[in-house]
């Protein structure tokens, strides 16, 4: 079953209004999350490490005020878009490390969120 | 930074027939990942690969990963429909010996399977 949720499955919204993507890690605690950013027929692209406790750690060229990552408990990761517009639409995924055996971690995704900005 | 290319980019078999997806990155790789994604759809973990030689199978997929470390193999036999999707190779650059992962992955560019039934 799925170790990982995301809520929203998706969101459409208007341009300038602020979106909010909630990332679960389900029966495992993540002191770490990741979000990652997918465009249509593209890979995946880090944006941010959501860390517990601490601010996110942001990859050049994505605006840390415009993605607002809040860790908020070891289950929970929030991504907000903030004053979103139509080029910020995309399928948002994140992750979530989780021990599988011995010191091996596995990174888990969650089933992603689809947001379109109209 | 660590850099992987896939090949194919896409590729089209017949149902039963076998295929290799194969993953090559810049550096030598600590962890790498295999995932299956649909279309719209989160990541599905199919395996992790830490050690030059390692050969590990689930059901009809193996993933090796080759001794220098650099580079993994998919391989599927008698595909099926089922099987379709697109297939990812993921590397945590940050994997320790001790496998502790901390944890961002960088992929691939994806490798599209279609199987006709």
């Amino acid at each position: 079953g799925a170790v990982v949720s995301q809520h929203p499955s998706w969101v459409i919204c208007k341009s300038g209004t602020s979106v909010k993507i909630e990332c679960r890690s389900l029966d495992f605690q993540a002191t770490t999350m990741f979000w990652y950013r997918q465009f249509p027929k593209q890979s995946l692209m880090l944006m941010a490490t959501s860390n517990e406790g601490s601010k996110a750690t942001y990859e050049q060229g994505v605006e840390k005020d415009k993605f607002l990552i809040n860790h908020a408990s070891l289950t929970l990761s929030t991504l907000t878009v903030t004053s979103a517009h139509p080029e910020d639409s995309s399928f948002y995924i994140c992750s979530a490390p989780r021990r599988t055996s011995g010191f091996t971690d596995t990174q888990y995704f969650g089933p992603g969120t689809r947001l379109t900005v109209l | 930074s660590q850099e992987l290319e896939q090949s194919p980019q896409s590729l089209i078999v017949q149902e039963g027939k076998n295929l290799t997806i194969n993953c090559t990155s810049s550096k030598t790789l600590y962890g790498l990942y295999w995932y299956k994604q649909k279309y719209g759809e989160g990541l599905i973990f199919l395996m992790m690969l830490q050690k030059g030689g390692e050969e590990k199978s689930h059901e009809k997929i193996t993933a090796k990963l080759d001794e220098k470390k650099q580079q993994s193999s998919l391989h599927i036999t008698a595909s099926q429909p089922s099987h379709a999707g697109i297939y990812l190779c993921g590397a945590d650059p940050q994997v320790n010996a001790g496998g502790t992962s901390y944890g961002k992955l960088t992929f691939g560019q994806g490798t599209i399977l279609t199987v006709h039934p």
